[in-house]
């Protein structure tokens, strides 16, 4: 199964650009990369996802690396309400109860 | 409002008790997905089902069960052959459980054994 790694917490100030990293270097060639959040005691919300190349949407930007082994969800300007768990998922072809893993993400901790 | 409902929000259990976690959408998803959460730790994938009448067992499915009878319902069974059950659980769908989709989650559904 394809795994991701990330940092256990990250703290940004206000109003500053975040990068959170995701190493996922057993990824397959046609795993999409997907990024979501959790706010405490709610569901996790979609942020964006991607296979190759760079990706933007309101929320963020998503840098994927050239040779796909890591990638970096990017916050232009963090607020208060970006404060949350951030999670890296593969999803490959074989979707399906083998390729659904969230591991423990990363807390964004924004410091007014 | 299109979306995902689980209930109820908070649910205690005495020991030895079956208890029946709900799941609804209205999203028209083909694919349904229940999860377990742990205090600080991240999401395990319980069971997932792309279609109804179908459904595959996740990494942690000993002491759960599923049924997937309508489309926009996927109820979760937490069974007394569950040795630690208190956990919050999320329910998940997407529209075909392709690797692009985007999974939308319900509010969760915190369960107490008491």
């Amino acid at each position: 199964d394809a795994k991701t790694t990330q940092p256990n917490s990250m703290e940004s100030n206000e109003e500053e650009p975040v990068h959170l990293p995701c190493n996922h270097s057993t990824i397959s060639g046609t795993d999409y990369i997907h990024w979501y959040r959790q706010l405490p005691s709610q569901g996790p919300e979609y942020v964006i996802h991607g296979l190759t190349s760079n990706v933007n949407n309101r929320m963020a930007s998503l840098a994927i690396a050239e040779d796909r082994k890591s990638s970096t969800l990017i916050l232009h300007r963090a607020t208060l309400r970006d404060a949350a768990v951030y999670y890296c998922i593969l999803i490959g072809y074989q979707t399906g109860a083998n390729n659904l893993f969230f591991g423990t993400g990363t807390r964004l901790t924004v410091i007014p | 409002d299109g979306g995902i409902t689980q209930s109820p929000k908070y649910l205690f259990r005495k020991e030895g008790q079956n208890v029946t976690l709900s799941c609804e959408q209205n999203l028209n998803h083909d694919a349904m997905y229940w999860y377990r959460q742990d205090p600080g730790q991240g999401l395990r994938l319980i069971y997932y089902s792309q279609i109804v009448n179908d459904f595959q067992k996740g990494d942690i499915a000993e002491g759960y069960s599923v049924s997937r009878e309508k489309k926009e319902s996927f109820p979760l069974t937490v069974t007394s052959a569950q040795k630690n059950p208190t956990a919050f659980y999320l329910c998940a769908s997407s529209p075909s459980g392709d690797r692009t989709d985007t999974q939308y989650f319900g509010p969760g559904t915190r369960l107490t054994v008491l």
